[in-house]
């Protein structure tokens, strides 16, 4: 199995450019996961989806970030405008979301984003 | 508030030491905790405990769970330099059958040559 995918790994960009990061959960996973992580505050869950309906966004920053799933193998989050303060590595996770270890997450390798 | 607290937040040891990490969580109607390792770069999966006393084993790892006391423990025997990492508990909550995960701090180990 390729595991979670994602793009790009790495991302410079500059305040107030639009940045858009990508996800391909392991397939036959129903649920996805976006997090984002920082020092300062550790792993932060931003949105999960579960069957690619968005279950809960309460931990989104602010309308600057959005997440979709059109379907099931892809997923994007989206900042518009980015910020310097948005400099963090994102990550991707997937779970099985049904079965007797529907809440095991794996996680792809993230992206690094330095917003200047 | 459901919470996951881990202790302690950073912990420095020598080669062939034991160590012992621990979670305690305040949550509703517990399903299950996890562990996992980060080292630089993403989380991977250790070990899934949802029973009381049933320890799991993966080498020189190995964990315990006591849902009396709401706690886990996780060891690391005989550490080695490849050992150095975050090692984050996380628990699933059965109101939660999506499968979201609440992470604790996470616990730094350095191991030293």
């Amino acid at each position: 199995d390729a595991g979670v995918i994602q793009s790009p790994r790495h991302e410079v960009t500059e305040m107030g450019q639009e940045v858009t990061l990508r996800c391909k959960p392991i397939s036959g996973h129903n649920s996805l996961f976006w997090y984002r992580q920082t020092m300062m505050r550790g792993l932060e869950l931003l949105i999960y989806f579960n069957n690619n309906v968005p279950i809960d966004d309460s931990g989104m920053p602010e309308d600057r970030f959005s997440a979709k799933m059109p379907n099931a193998s892809f997923s994007t989050l989206k900042i518009q405008p980015s910020e310097p303060r948005d400099s963090a590595v994102y990550f991707c996770a997937s779970s099985p979301g049904t079965g007797a270890r529907r809440e095991t997450q794996y996680f792809g390798p993230g992206t690094r984003l330095l917003v200047l | 508030e459901d919470k996951v607290v881990q202790s302690p937040l950073s912990l420095v040891v020598h080669e062939g030491d034991t160590v012992t990490l621990n979670c305690s969580y305040e949550v509703t109607n517990f399903r299950s905790l996890l562990w996992y390792k980060q080292e630089k770069k993403a989380p991977t999966f250790l070990f899934m405990l949802t029973s009381s006393g049933i320890e799991k084993k993966s080498g020189r790892l190995s964990s315990i769970l006591d849902k009396k006391e709401l706690f886990s423990i996780l060891n690391i025997t005989a550490t080695q330099t490849g050992d150095s990492a975050v090692y984050l508990c996380a628990v699933a909550p059965v109101w939660s059958n999506t499968g979201k995960l609440i992470f604790g701090q996470g616990t730094t180990l350095q191991v030293k040559p």
